[in-house]
């Protein structure tokens, strides 16, 4: 099945620094990336994502970068401020066949980074 | 209002209990979730569901299981086959697979 590895697992930065959180994916059928914010006490919630057939997606202060052939992917935050502090996850999903030819998919989480923008 | 809720937030167990977890959603999503978060090991998929009436074992689906009579429910079952249950519990819906899902606030269970 699909692996997922996510670097660094805690990541220290000063308020307007850039940060920098990487994912890399096992299995070359992958091809939706998203990644997730979570708050303390608080559910996950999406922040960006990317599928296959784009190599960078960027929204405001937030951009992630696929490298299809490396098969990684990665999270840029420029100007961070210290409402960024959370624990971000990536995942990627990968499709599968179900019984009577039915499409499913499945997103395989990485271990999380705890990012802590200090003011 | 619409959304995907969980009931309760906070639930004890007693070892060799079964206790059931609730999950609806009223976003009309086709595909629903269950997933276990623990500290440093991330999300880990449990079970899934992409239409109704049928559901996939996750990575980590032993000792749970589920059922999707309705569209808008998703109910997960921890039985007392699962040894180490004690853990925090997120549900989750999107439109299809492939597409953003949307988490639950979670259910914090503990076995006593």
């Amino acid at each position: 099945g699909e692996n997922v590895e996510q670097h660094p697992s805690t990541l220290s930065v000063q308020e307007g620094d850039s940060a920098v959180i990487k994912c890399t994916y096992s299995d070359s059928a992958s091809n939706y990336f998203p990644w997730y914010k979570q708050e303390l006490g608080k559910r996950p919630q999406l922040i960006i994502d990317i599928r296959s057939n784009v190599g960078e997606k960027k929204d405001q202060r937030i951009a992630v970068t696929l490298n299809k052939t490396a098969k990684h992917f990665s999270l840029h935050i420029t100007e961070t401020q210290p409402e960024d502090s959370a624990v971000y996850f990536c995942a990627a999903s990968i499709r599968a066949r179900g019984a009577g030819g039915t499409s499913y998919g499945k997103l395989t989480f990485g271990q999380g980074t705890i990012l802590t923008v200090h003011p | 209002d619409g959304g995907i809720t969980q009931s309760p937030k906070y639930l004890f167990r007693k070892e060799g209990q079964n206790v059931t977890l609730s999950c609806e959603q009223n976003l009309n999503h086709d595909a629903m979730y269950w997933y276990r978060q623990d500290p440093g090991q991330g999300l880990r998929l449990i079970y899934y569901s992409q239409i109704v009436n049928d559901f996939q074992k996750g990575d980590i689906a032993e000792g749970y299981s589920v059922s999707r009579e309705k569209k808008e429910s998703f109910p997960l079952t921890v039985t007392s086959a699962q040894k180490n249950p004690t853990a925090f519990y997120l549900c989750a819906s999107s439109i299809t697979w492939v597409n953003e899902q949307f988490f639950g606030p979670g259910t914090r269970l503990t076995v006593l």
